[in-house]
């Protein structure tokens, strides 16, 4: 059974970092996509992004261009997303999510990360 | 990009009413829209893909349709478990988008 387990939630200052992590267990993690997806309290669904850990092919939202880094690492079965620059607006609900195989629809989430940007 | 158009926002129904959701698509998909339910403080979940491909384990009362930029999602006969957000999302082109949501309440 595919399970994607994240980081706990953290706390950041305006204008520093957070590096999300997404352990996935269960299938095999190199014929895996990995997108992640974020929730501002009260809001919708926003796709940040994705990455594809066997060939390290990623793609981001243009909105996150610049800021966002999403990175894989294979011999642990763990996905990462790095926000930079954070400001308020960044708090929010992170998500990893599987694309299901042959096909992009996200059949398997992570738990949902809370980062809360505040000074 | 391809911007999602998700209507109504929000619904009130009875248990047994059939409920319907739509989508509209800025631009062609084809077939490539995928519905999820999200409850309270949950990940969201998948329920169709393909327009109309139901999910393995998803009751048969949901139900989706459509092509092109529109598409509708269906609830035959609500369900109390039904209550939810409903989400459409694209995935035809990048960045992958989703619509706004549909909140759905007894």
């Amino acid at each position: 059974q595919v399970q994607l387990v994240q980081s706990g939630a953290e706390v950041k200052k305006p204008g520093s970092s957070v590096k999300v992590s997404c352990r996935a267990s269960g299938g095999a993690f190199s014929s895996y996509v990995i997108d992640w997806v974020r929730q501002a309290p009260g809001q919708g669904l926003e796709w940040m992004g994705r990455i594809i850990p066997i060939s390290g092919t990623t793609n981001y939202a243009q909105k996150f261009q610049g800021r966002l880094t999403i990175t894989a690492d294979e011999s642990t079965s763990t996905a990462y997303m790095e926000l930079s620059s954070l400001r308020s607006e960044d708090t929010a609900v992170f998500y990893c999510a599987r694309e299901a195989a042959g096909r992009v629809a996200f059949d398997y989430w992570g738990q949902g990360t809370l980062v809360t940007v505040s000074s | 990009d391809t911007q999602m158009t998700q209507s109504p926002s929000s619904l009130s129904a009875s248990v047994g009413d059939r409920v319907t959701i739509t989508c509209q698509a800025s631009q062609d998909i084809s077939k490539c829209l995928n519905w999820y339910q999200q409850k309270p403080g949950k990940a969201p979940k998948l329920l169709i893909s393909d327009a109309s491909n139901l999910e393995t384990g998803v009751p048969s009362r949901f139900s989706g349709s459509g092509s092109g930029t529109d598409f509708t999602f269906t609830i035959s006969s609500l369900q109390p478990e039904d209550i939810a957000t409903y989400y459409c999302q694209q995935c035809q082109n990048l960045p992958f988008s989703f619509g706004g949501g549909t909140k759905v309440e007894i």
